[in-house]
């Protein structure tokens, strides 16, 4: 059975930086690619972008250029984002979610909400 | 990058059916057959519900369909439940080399 389990809640000082995990579960790691995608308090979804199973390469939607790093850890199938320099604005829950680039996201992590505040 | 457009808030009775639309561009939900759509409990991930336009995953309930019509896709709930209360999020493809997924910005789903 598919599913996609991530980290804990976090709560960070801006200026810090944060590493969310994601564990694939139940299927090939490397058939699918993973996504990123993040909803801040009362709105709505927006994709960050998605990082290729096979190869570890990523795709940064603009907007999520330079601070958003995304990794992989193939030995334990496992998706990262990390954010650096975290301000006010990144609190937000962080979804992971499989599916290639622009194809449905047909599972998702149950989210992990991250907080910055001073 | 510019969400597709959705009404904030459609509501109906218990057995009716409702549309939610979707409005993009060429670029996006025009040019391809690749728009999603998603319903999320509060507090809950989001879970896919149809998916190419008008395929249903396994598991999921027929009274849930879509459809496109050039730059709109809808997703129409029959047979209106309580528990089809959430929000309901489209997706689509879009050409774009840095950002190819957009969502639309949610709808909420009132059963009265």
């Amino acid at each position: 059975q598919v599913h996609l389990v991530q980290s804990g809640s976090e709560l960070k000082k801006p200026g810090a930086s944060v590493k969310v995990s994601c564990k694939a579960f139940g299927y090939t790691f490397s058939a699918y690619a993973m996504n990123w995608v993040r909803q801040a308090p009362g709105q709505g979804l927006e994709w960050m972008g998605w990082i290729s199973t096979n190869t570890g390469n990523p795709t940064y939607a603009q907007g999520f250029t330079g601070r958003f790093v995304f990794s992989l850890d193939t030995s334990v199938n496992t998706a990262y984002l990390q954010i650096a320099s975290l301000k006010a604005e990144d609190t937000a829950t962080y979804f992971c979610a499989r599916g290639e680039a622009g194809d449905a996201l047909d599972f998702w992590g149950q989210g992990t909400m991250v907080t910055v505040s001073s | 990058q510019s969400a597709l457009t959705q009404p904030a808030s459609v509501s109906g009775s218990p057995g009716q059916s409702i549309t939610i639309s979707c409005t993009g561009t060429s670029s996006d939900v025009g040019g391809y057959n690749y728009v999603s759509w998603y319903q999320q409990y509060p507090g809950i991930a989001p879970k896919l519900i149809i998916y190419d336009v008008t395929n249903r995953p396994s598991g999921v309930s027929n009274r849930f369909s879509g459809s496109k019509s050039g730059n709109a896709a809808s997703l129409t709930i029959s047979g209106l439940q309580a528990e089809d209360e959430a929000d309901y999020y489209c997706s689509s493809y879009r050409n774009s080399r840095t950002t190819p997924v957009i969502f639309g910005g949610g709808t909420k789903l009132t059963v009265l």
